[in-house]
Protein backbone atom coordinates (compact mmCIF):
# COMPACT_ATOMS: atom_id res chain seq x y z
CA UNK A 1 0.00 0.00 0.00
CA UNK A 2 1.72 3.55 -1.31
CA UNK A 3 2.27 6.02 1.50
CA UNK A 4 1.75 9.82 1.37
CA UNK A 5 3.57 11.39 -1.41
CA UNK A 6 5.09 14.81 -1.96
CA UNK A 7 6.68 16.54 -4.86
CA UNK A 8 8.82 17.71 -5.10
CA UNK A 9 11.02 16.62 -2.43
CA UNK A 10 13.55 20.19 -2.93
CA UNK A 11 12.75 23.70 -3.95
CA UNK A 12 14.52 26.95 -4.17
CA UNK A 13 12.66 30.00 -5.14
CA UNK A 14 13.49 33.65 -5.04
CA UNK A 15 11.46 36.10 -3.11
CA UNK A 16 8.16 37.72 -4.74
CA UNK A 17 7.66 33.78 -6.51
CA UNK A 18 4.88 31.77 -6.15
CA UNK A 19 5.26 28.05 -5.93
CA UNK A 20 2.82 25.11 -5.97
CA UNK A 21 3.38 21.90 -3.95
CA UNK A 22 1.40 18.25 -4.19
CA UNK A 23 0.32 15.93 -1.78
CA UNK A 24 -1.38 12.23 -2.93
CA UNK A 25 -2.48 11.07 -0.19
CA UNK A 26 -2.99 7.03 1.24
CA UNK A 27 -5.73 5.13 -1.28
CA UNK A 28 -8.99 5.91 0.52
CA UNK A 29 -8.28 8.64 2.85
CA UNK A 30 -10.33 11.71 2.02
CA UNK A 31 -8.40 14.31 4.68
CA UNK A 32 -5.35 16.35 3.82
CA UNK A 33 -3.76 18.34 6.05
CA UNK A 34 -0.83 20.33 5.82
CA UNK A 35 2.24 21.67 8.37
CA UNK A 36 5.13 23.62 8.26
CA UNK A 37 7.95 22.79 9.72
CA UNK A 38 10.74 25.62 11.13
CA UNK A 39 13.51 25.45 13.41
CA UNK A 40 12.19 28.37 14.95
CA UNK A 41 8.45 27.77 15.00
CA UNK A 42 8.45 23.79 14.75
CA UNK A 43 5.27 22.05 13.61
CA UNK A 44 2.40 24.53 12.84
CA UNK A 45 -0.98 23.59 10.92
CA UNK A 46 -1.72 25.22 7.94
CA UNK A 47 -5.06 23.95 6.94
CA UNK A 48 -6.81 20.98 6.46
CA UNK A 49 -8.91 19.64 3.08
CA UNK A 50 -11.85 17.00 3.24
CA UNK A 51 -13.75 15.92 0.25
CA UNK A 52 -13.16 19.37 -2.09
CA UNK A 53 -13.03 21.83 0.47
CA UNK A 54 -11.28 23.41 4.00
CA UNK A 55 -12.74 22.12 6.67
CA UNK A 56 -10.21 24.09 8.94
CA UNK A 57 -7.48 26.63 8.92
CA UNK A 58 -4.37 27.64 10.92
CA UNK A 59 -3.25 31.38 11.76
CA UNK A 60 -1.50 31.78 8.55
CA UNK A 61 -1.19 35.10 5.95
CA UNK A 62 -3.31 34.58 3.14
CA UNK A 63 -0.60 34.18 0.82
CA UNK A 64 -1.27 30.15 1.85
CA UNK A 65 -3.61 28.64 0.24
CA UNK A 66 -4.57 25.32 -0.68
CA UNK A 67 -6.83 23.03 -2.52
CA UNK A 68 -7.95 19.62 -2.78
CA UNK A 69 -9.16 17.28 -6.04
CA UNK A 70 -11.86 14.70 -6.51
CA UNK A 71 -9.58 12.33 -6.22
CA UNK A 72 -8.38 13.78 -2.92
CA UNK A 73 -4.74 14.99 -4.20
CA UNK A 74 -3.97 17.94 -2.68
CA UNK A 75 -1.91 21.26 -3.65
CA UNK A 76 -0.74 23.82 -1.47
CA UNK A 77 0.53 27.43 -2.55
CA UNK A 78 2.13 30.29 -1.43
CA UNK A 79 2.60 33.28 -3.58
CA UNK A 80 4.80 36.34 -2.81
CA UNK A 81 7.02 34.40 -1.24
CA UNK A 82 9.09 35.87 1.52
CA UNK A 83 12.68 34.46 3.12
CA UNK A 84 10.60 33.39 6.10
CA UNK A 85 8.51 30.87 4.19
CA UNK A 86 11.91 28.60 4.06
CA UNK A 87 10.67 25.44 5.49
CA UNK A 88 9.53 21.65 5.44
CA UNK A 89 6.19 21.19 3.95
CA UNK A 90 4.32 18.20 5.43
CA UNK A 91 1.62 16.93 4.20
CA UNK A 92 -0.54 14.24 6.72
CA UNK A 93 -3.43 12.13 5.04
CA UNK A 94 -6.20 10.29 7.21
CA UNK A 95 -9.45 8.76 6.94
CA UNK A 96 -10.86 11.94 8.00
CA UNK A 97 -14.44 9.98 9.29
CA UNK A 98 -14.32 11.95 12.52
CA UNK A 99 -13.49 10.66 16.38
CA UNK A 100 -12.85 6.85 15.15
CA UNK A 101 -10.24 8.39 13.06
CA UNK A 102 -7.10 8.20 14.42
CA UNK A 103 -3.32 8.95 13.84
CA UNK A 104 -2.32 10.91 10.67
CA UNK A 105 0.03 9.38 8.38
CA UNK A 106 3.00 11.84 6.98
CA UNK A 107 4.76 12.47 3.49
CA UNK A 108 8.06 12.62 3.03
CA UNK A 109 7.39 16.46 3.09
CA UNK A 110 8.99 19.69 0.32
CA UNK A 111 11.48 21.58 1.47
CA UNK A 112 11.15 24.77 0.65
CA UNK A 113 14.00 27.40 0.16
CA UNK A 114 13.50 31.06 -0.52
CA UNK A 115 16.23 32.93 -0.94
CA UNK B 1 -7.05 24.48 24.31
CA UNK B 2 -4.93 21.47 23.46
CA UNK B 3 -0.94 21.80 23.77
CA UNK B 4 1.58 19.44 24.56
CA UNK B 5 5.34 20.35 26.14
CA UNK B 6 8.45 18.48 25.30
CA UNK B 7 10.79 19.86 28.51
CA UNK B 8 13.75 18.52 27.13
CA UNK B 9 15.50 19.41 23.93
CA UNK B 10 17.78 16.78 23.59
CA UNK B 11 18.44 13.15 25.50
CA UNK B 12 21.39 11.46 25.18
CA UNK B 13 21.47 7.47 26.48
CA UNK B 14 23.99 4.92 25.57
CA UNK B 15 22.99 2.26 23.72
CA UNK B 16 21.60 -0.64 25.66
CA UNK B 17 20.46 1.61 28.53
CA UNK B 18 16.79 2.63 28.80
CA UNK B 19 15.14 5.68 27.36
CA UNK B 20 13.04 8.08 28.32
CA UNK B 21 11.67 10.98 26.57
CA UNK B 22 9.30 12.96 28.08
CA UNK B 23 5.51 15.09 27.59
CA UNK B 24 3.07 16.42 29.39
CA UNK B 25 -0.24 17.53 27.97
CA UNK B 26 -2.69 20.46 28.73
CA UNK B 27 -6.79 19.25 27.40
CA UNK B 28 -10.32 19.68 27.37
CA UNK B 29 -11.90 16.67 26.89
CA UNK B 30 -10.21 12.98 26.40
CA UNK B 31 -7.29 13.00 25.43
CA UNK B 32 -6.03 11.98 21.95
CA UNK B 33 -1.75 11.47 22.37
CA UNK B 34 0.27 10.57 20.25
CA UNK B 35 4.23 9.94 19.49
CA UNK B 36 5.94 10.37 16.41
CA UNK B 37 9.34 10.36 15.30
CA UNK B 38 11.16 11.85 12.49
CA UNK B 39 14.75 11.07 11.08
CA UNK B 40 17.03 13.56 8.94
CA UNK B 41 15.13 15.39 5.81
CA UNK B 42 12.13 12.87 6.52
CA UNK B 43 8.75 13.07 7.54
CA UNK B 44 6.52 11.69 10.63
CA UNK B 45 6.81 8.33 11.36
CA UNK B 46 4.17 7.32 13.63
CA UNK B 47 5.24 5.31 16.99
CA UNK B 48 2.16 4.66 18.63
CA UNK B 49 -0.97 6.56 20.10
CA UNK B 50 -3.37 6.40 23.42
CA UNK B 51 -6.99 6.85 22.70
CA UNK B 52 -8.85 5.12 25.56
CA UNK B 53 -8.06 1.81 27.86
CA UNK B 54 -4.75 0.42 29.06
CA UNK B 55 -2.27 2.89 30.47
CA UNK B 56 1.03 1.26 29.09
CA UNK B 57 0.71 1.52 24.93
CA UNK B 58 2.99 -0.76 23.09
CA UNK B 59 4.12 1.16 19.56
CA UNK B 60 6.48 0.26 17.03
CA UNK B 61 10.27 -0.49 17.18
CA UNK B 62 9.68 -1.78 20.52
CA UNK B 63 8.45 1.28 21.82
CA UNK B 64 6.07 2.28 24.89
CA UNK B 65 4.75 4.85 26.25
CA UNK B 66 3.13 5.44 29.72
CA UNK B 67 -0.29 7.06 30.01
CA UNK B 68 -0.62 8.92 33.91
CA UNK B 69 -3.27 10.85 34.23
CA UNK B 70 -2.75 12.63 37.61
CA UNK B 71 0.41 13.99 36.34
CA UNK B 72 -0.62 14.66 32.76
CA UNK B 73 2.13 13.37 31.18
CA UNK B 74 2.72 10.78 28.30
CA UNK B 75 6.08 9.55 28.11
CA UNK B 76 7.94 7.54 25.44
CA UNK B 77 10.07 4.97 26.70
CA UNK B 78 12.07 1.94 25.52
CA UNK B 79 13.74 -1.09 27.64
CA UNK B 80 17.21 -0.89 25.60
CA UNK B 81 18.28 2.09 23.00
CA UNK B 82 19.39 1.84 19.44
CA UNK B 83 22.03 3.80 17.75
CA UNK B 84 19.47 3.92 14.98
CA UNK B 85 17.00 5.29 17.62
CA UNK B 86 18.78 8.82 17.28
CA UNK B 87 16.28 10.62 15.93
CA UNK B 88 13.72 13.22 16.52
CA UNK B 89 10.72 12.58 18.56
CA UNK B 90 7.52 14.68 18.94
CA UNK B 91 4.31 14.31 20.77
CA UNK B 92 1.31 15.57 19.54
CA UNK B 93 -2.51 15.81 20.99
CA UNK B 94 -5.16 15.73 18.61
CA UNK B 95 -8.22 18.93 18.05
CA UNK B 96 -10.62 18.37 20.13
CA UNK B 97 -13.76 19.83 17.54
CA UNK B 98 -10.85 19.33 14.51
CA UNK B 99 -10.15 15.95 14.85
CA UNK B 100 -7.79 16.18 11.77
CA UNK B 101 -5.65 19.34 13.24
CA UNK B 102 -2.48 17.87 15.69
CA UNK B 103 -0.98 19.94 17.80
CA UNK B 104 2.43 18.93 18.37
CA UNK B 105 4.82 19.90 21.15
CA UNK B 106 8.47 21.37 20.15
CA UNK B 107 10.30 18.25 19.74
CA UNK B 108 13.54 15.98 21.45
CA UNK B 109 16.01 15.23 19.89
CA UNK B 110 17.51 11.58 20.65
CA UNK B 111 21.14 10.70 20.89
CA UNK B 112 22.18 7.33 21.28
CA UNK B 113 26.15 6.95 21.71
CA UNK B 114 27.53 3.56 20.87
Amino acid sequence: KAGVTQTPRYLIKTRGQQVTLSCSPISGHRSVSWYQQTPGQGLQFLFEYFSETQRNKGNFPGRFSGRQFSNSRSEMNVSTLELGDSALYLCASSWGRGQEDTEAFFGQGTRLTVV
Amino acid sequence: AQSVAQPEDQVNVAEGNPLTVKCTYSVSGNPYLFWYVQYPNRGLQFLLKYITGDNLVKGSYGFEAEFNKSQTSFHLKKPSALVSDSALYFCAVRGLYNFNKFYFGSGTKLNVKP
